[in-house]
């Protein structure tokens, strides 16, 4: 069974804290993308990586940066998290190539107090 | 990019086919129309896609218009569990050549008992 694994569920930080979201696939998938989901705005992109060590910004990619150093692996970092941080977020992986099925984690939502 | 505009909301009779619409007008040639589905507190999930012609699976049908310009996603029976938001995305490009994917706000299909 295909997977996408976020490592935490719920999680609550302090405003200025550095926050880290983890994002594992077991697909040997190329591509992985961070989503964040809001009520009324539908999933928006922030970022999104195609390879190893590499990245490229999606819609929404202010206050937040990203790091893939394996293949299984892209985690989303908040360097100082802000109160309008406070989210779902979503992490996604696909094959690389054109087309193909996006599959979804269960997602983190996030709460900065 | 490609945009796509649907609905906010509807409704549907359990039982009856339920046919929501998605206007992508801006679509390119060789962009796929592709159909996800929400259930509350999980993950997107993949229903369905298209280039030009009408589509089947076991989930669901994709109509899509001579022009393309539109598509429609027909659940032939629905029933309770179908109540979700549903989202057509159409995959877009970046400068760089990187495939983005990109949901919007989605349909919010309640289905009545």
């Amino acid at each position: 069974d295909v997977k996408v694994t976020q490592s935490s569920r719920y999680l609550v930080k302090r405003t200025g804290e550095k926050v880290f979201l983890e994002c594992v696939q077991d697909m040997d998938h190329e591509n992985m993308f961070w989503y964040r989901q809001d009520p009324g705005l539908g999933l928006r992109l922030i970022y999104f990586s195609y390879d190893v060590k590499m990245k490229e910004k999606g819609d929404i990619p202010e206050g937040y940066s990203v790091s893939r150093e394996k293949k299984e692996r892209f985690s989303l970092i908040l360097e100082s998290a802000s109160t309008n941080q406070t989210s779902m977020y979503l992490c996604a992986s696909k094959a690389g190539g054109r087309g193909g099925e996006l599959f979804f984690g269960e997602g983190s939502r996030l709460t900065v107090l | 990019d490609a945009k796509t505009t649907q609905p906010p909301s509807m409704d549907c009779a359990e039982g009856r086919a339920a046919n929501l619409p998605c206007n992508h007008s801006t679509i390119s040639g060789n962009e796929y129309v592709y159909w996800y589905r929400q259930i509350h507190s999980q993950g997107p999930q993949y229903i369905i896609h298209g280039l030009k012609n009408n589509e089947t699976n076991e989930m669901a049908s994709l109509i899509i218009t001579e022009d393309r310009k539109s598509s429609t996603l027909i659940l032939p029976h629905a029933t309770l569990r179908d109540t979700a938001v549903y989202y057509c995305i159409v995959r877009a490009w970046t400068n760089f050549g990187n495939e983005k994917l990109t949901f919007g706000t989605g349909t919010r299909l309640t289905i009545i008992p």
